[in-house]
């Protein structure tokens, strides 16, 4: 069964520093999806990435950047110089092809709630 | 380009209460829409999701029901509210199959539920 571990409870750092996300996950597809979700403190899922499972090109995308590593089954989030509005709970998630018989289902982590001091 | 609602934002409901929660969707035709709840803990639970109208398929057996009367509406409602019912309900929606990637799920801004 797929499964997706996000092991950092809550992280807590000044602002200006960077900061990483881990990500883990399980699956036996070899066709899959990852994705990272933003949840700020009004409550909306804000989506930030979607990333398929044959393109293990890093993204980057403003302070933003993810590292996908099939080989440690890893999909781990980096802010670069952080700002107190990045402060949010954090989704990682993997929908893959055996969810059911259909890739309707994304399985989530439990979260990672950062906090970004001034 | 599509946006999502839901309402009410907020609601409290005694114990026993009937529950209708709305969500629609504007700027596609024929998505994917889905259910989710979380509870205190941060979890998120897929509830219920709808490839099309009348069609619902639930994933966790429980009080609550879910129905899709418009192509682009889905309600999720209950006959008699639990406490255990509390929490923060989540609407999202994706593309169809017909209509390219199904996997990324857009979601609104959430009903805060809480059951007295």
């Amino acid at each position: 069964a797929q499964k997706v571990t996000q092991a950092q409870t809550e992280i807590s750092v000044v602002e200006k520093e960077d900061v990483t996300l881990d990500c883990v996950y399980e699956t036996r597809d070899t066709t899959y999806y990852l994705f990272w979700y933003k949840q700020p403190p009004s409550g909306e899922l804000v989506f930030l990435i979607r990333r398929n499972s044959f393109d293990e090109q890093n993204e980057i995308s403003g302070r933003y950047s993810w590292n996908f590593q099939k080989s440690t089954s890893s999909f781990n989030f980096t802010i670069t110089a952080s700002q107190v509005v990045d402060s949010a709970v954090y989704f990682c998630a993997l929908s893959d092809r055996r969810s059911g018989g259909s890739n309707y289902k994304l399985t989530f982590g439990k979260g990672t709630l950062l906090t970004v001091n001034p | 380009s599509q946006t999502i609602h839901q309402w009410p934002a907020t609601l409290v409901q005694p114990v026993g209460s009937p529950l209708s929660l709305e969500c629609t969707v504007e700027g596609t035709s024929n998505p994917n829409l889905y259910w989710y709840r979380q509870a205190a803990g941060r979890g998120l639970q897929l509830l219920f999701y709808s490839v099309g109208i009348g069609q619902i398929s639930s994933e966790v057996p429980q009080n609550l029901s879910a129905s899709r009367p418009q192509d682009r509406q889905f309600i999720l409602s209950s006959k008699k509210l639990l406490l255990s019912d509390s929490g923060f309900y989540l609407c999202a929606w994706s593309l169809s199959w017909t209509s390219g990637s199904t996997d990324t799920q857009y979601f609104g801004p959430g009903t805060r539920l809480t059951v007295l």
